[in-house]
Parts: structure tokens; C-alpha cells; sequence
């Protein structure tokens, strides 16, 4: 079984400083992975997500994250925080073979950015 | 551009009542799913479907009904209301394998 942990709820960083939005997940089987961000009262819209290609994956916005195999993580980076990152976050894990690809969600990670 | 629409944004119901929450996509896709989202808790899977007229339970199906009678719409059904099911309620829909998920708006329940 798949599943996805989040480390901290709640990040809060300086405009301009570095965002590092922390995913571990576990998988019995090569995973693909995701990064989502929900503005507020939106739904979720898709930033990057990894299928076995590179482990660097550049998304949108200047996000971007790293497989790590090893360490089974897959972390979200920015260089430089904008207000307008503020947002809640989620890594997701998917799981194919069934009747449908399904995605496992972590609890989610909301970034504050302090002016 | 890919679209997934929800038929409310916010809705108030009262305890014991039927409620229908739509979605529509306009993408083709065969999957299509049905979250609800609660603070702390992330996206917990209620219902999924991957055909016209077949779906399946996901983690939290208890009190919800689905049905897929058209490729491009999901409805999710609360047969009687409850006050626990107050939720923001999130669809999804999704085509080739290993793809993302396209998500819509929300829709806010209360039940009162």
C-alpha cells in the first residue's frame, strides 16, 4: 500500500528565502509522484509531477523537486518566495494496476510567506 | 483548456436531506473521482468510477452514493445528510495511465 507523510502542517518563510516543502512516501511498486497547491477556495492544480524520467523535475511557478530513491523522498523547492506562493500544498503518490490510477494524498502543507 | 466544473460552490443543506453534488469534465476522460477535504486531514477518496455505469469505494464510501450514467458526468450523492458531512467536497478526472488529476472547484457543504 501507498502513502504519503508531509512533514510540517505549517512552513513559514521570509519573501525572497528559500521553500523547501518536505514529502516522504512509500510504495511497494516504482511510484510516480505529484505536487499540487490549492489556492484558497480553489480547487487543487497540478505544479510538477515525476513518471521515471529525470529525477530533477521542473514545474510551474519556479517549483521544482527531486526523486530520491534512496531516501524515498520526493521534496518541493523554490530559490526565492513570493507572497503569492502562499498556499496549501500537497505530495501525492500513484498507484497504477487496478481498475484506475489512483492518487494517495498527504495531509498537506500550508506555506506562509512573511513579508 | 482542460475543464472539470462542480454545480455549486457552496452549499447549505439541512440534516436528513438527499443532496446531489455534480461534475462535469469535458476532457474524455475514462476515471473520475470524488474527495472530501477536511482541515488536517488532506483529500481522503470517498467513491471513483473508470467507466460509464462502474465504480468503486474508496477509503471513506460510508453515507455516499455515486453515479455515472454519462462518460462526462459523476454525481455524488449524500442520501440523508448529516451534520459529519460537513466537507468540502472536491472531483477529479483523469485519462492515460499514470496522468494527473484534474481537479475542480469544490464545493463547500454545510449541513445544518
Amino acid at each position: 500500500a501507498q502513502s504519503v507523510t508531509q512533514l510540517g502542517s505549517h512552513v513559514s518563510v521570509s519573501e525572497g528565502a528559500l521553500v523547501l516543502l518536505r514529502c516522504n512516501y512509500s510504495s511497494s511498486v516504482p511510484p510516480y509522484l505529484f505536487w499540487y497547491v490549492q489556492y484558497p477556495n480553489q480547487g487543487l492544480q497540478l505544479l510538477l509531477k515525476y513518471t521515471s524520467a529525470a529525477t530533477l523535475v521542473k514545474g510551474i511557478n519556479g517549483f521544482e523537486a527531486e526523486f530520491k530513491k534512496s531516501e524515498t523522498s520526493f521534496h518541493l523547492t523554490k530559490p526565492s518566495a513570493h507572497m503569492s506562493d502562499a498556499a496549501e500544498y500537497f505530495c501525492a503518490v500513484g498507484h497504477s494496476g487496478g481498475v484506475a490510477d489512483g492518487l494517495t494524498f498527504g495531509k498537506g502543507t500550508h506555506l506562509i510567506i512573511q513579508p | 483548456d482542460v475543464k472539470v466544473t462542480q454545480s455549486s460552490r457552496y452549499l447549505v443543506k439541512r440534516t436528513g436531506e438527499k443532496v446531489f453534488l455534480e461534475c462535469v469534465q469535458d476532457m474524455d476522460h475514462e476515471n473520475m473521482f470524488w474527495y472530501r477535504q477536511d482541515p488536517g486531514l488532506g483529500l481522503r477518496l470517498i467513491y471513483f468510477s473508470y467507466d460509464v455505469k462502474m465504480k468503486e469505494k474508496g477509503d471513506i464510501p460510508e453515507g455516499y452514493s455515486v453515479s455515472r450514467e454519462k462518460k462526462e458526468r459523476f454525481s455524488l450523492i449524500l442520501e440523508s445528510a448529516s451534520t459529519n458531512q460537513t466537507s468540502m467536497y472536491l472531483c477529479a478526472s483523469s485519462g492515460p495511465p499514470r496522468g494527473e488529476q484534474y481537479f475542480g472547484p469544490g464545493t463547500r457543504l454545510t449541513v445544518t
